[in-house]
């Protein structure tokens, strides 16, 4: 059982280039998640997702783009990168409910130059 | 909208002494609460959670937190800190209504001295 996967670990993008960040649960969790964290800041919410096909703005979503195609799955794309969206992204998912725990992925550490 | 604020940005204790974390959270109701760990380049992993019922709750690693709806706070304890406890911890809330998000405080990095 692997959890939450998040892929890639590490990856260096230069301004303006594009990438999208995927990841991956095995829990056939309803809800997934995209956060950031940075340093003094916590995290961050940048878009969720409460099913498959669904998705919703967090806290800073501008810059990013998700999709929840299947539900085992929540890609996060960037589509012009800016040294902004230096951060180390967390994908986190959990079950229905209002008590539940949140899953989370090991991270994913994205510099932009 | 609800919000955590985790007061404290660093904390130092000596290994063996006890531990209090704050956390206070902003919420028209009765939220549900967690604290999360996080070491060193891993993710988060759950120490405990509270949503109903008793407001002092027992999690993993020895960890406790206190429910006091007065004071609006979910502060973490430890009675005897261990040099494996050094890491981040936040304090997290999620909303009855709308309670597919969870709001995160800003964090507590805990460093111990042998």
């Amino acid at each position: 059982n692997a959890g939450v996967t998040q892929t890639p670990k590490f990856r260096v993008l230069k301004t303006g280039q594009s990438m999208t960040l995927l990841c991956a649960q095995d829990m056939n969790h309803e809800y997934m998640y995209w956060y950031r964290q940075d340093p003094g800041m916590g995290l961050r919410l940048i878009h969720y997702s409460v099913g498959e096909g669904t998705t919703a703005k967090g806290e800073v979503p501008d810059g990013y783009n998700v999709s929840r195609l299947k539900k085992q799955n929540f890609l996060l794309g960037l589509e012009s990168a800016a040294p902004s969206q230096t951060s180390v992204y967390f994908c986190a998912s959990r079950d229905r409910g209002q008590n539940t725990e949140a899953f989370f992925g090991q991270g994913t550490r994205l510099t932009v130059v | 909208a609800q919000s955590v604020t985790q007061p404290d940005i660093h904390i130092t204790v000596s290994e063996g002494a006890s531990l209090e974390l704050r956390c206070n959270y902003s919420y028209g109701a009765t939220p549900y609460l967690f604290w999360y760990v996080q070491s060193p380049g891993q993710g988060l992993q759950l120490l405990l959670k509270y949503f109903s019922g008793d407001t002092l709750v027992q999690g993993i690693k020895g960890f406790e937190a206190e429910f006091k709806r007065s004071q609006s706070s979910f502060n973490l304890r430890k009675p005897s800190v261990h040099w494996s406890d050094a890491a981040e911890y936040f304090c997290a809330v999620g909303a009855p209504q709308g309670a597919q998000k969870l709001v995160f405080g800003q964090g507590t990095r805990l460093t111990i001295n042998p």
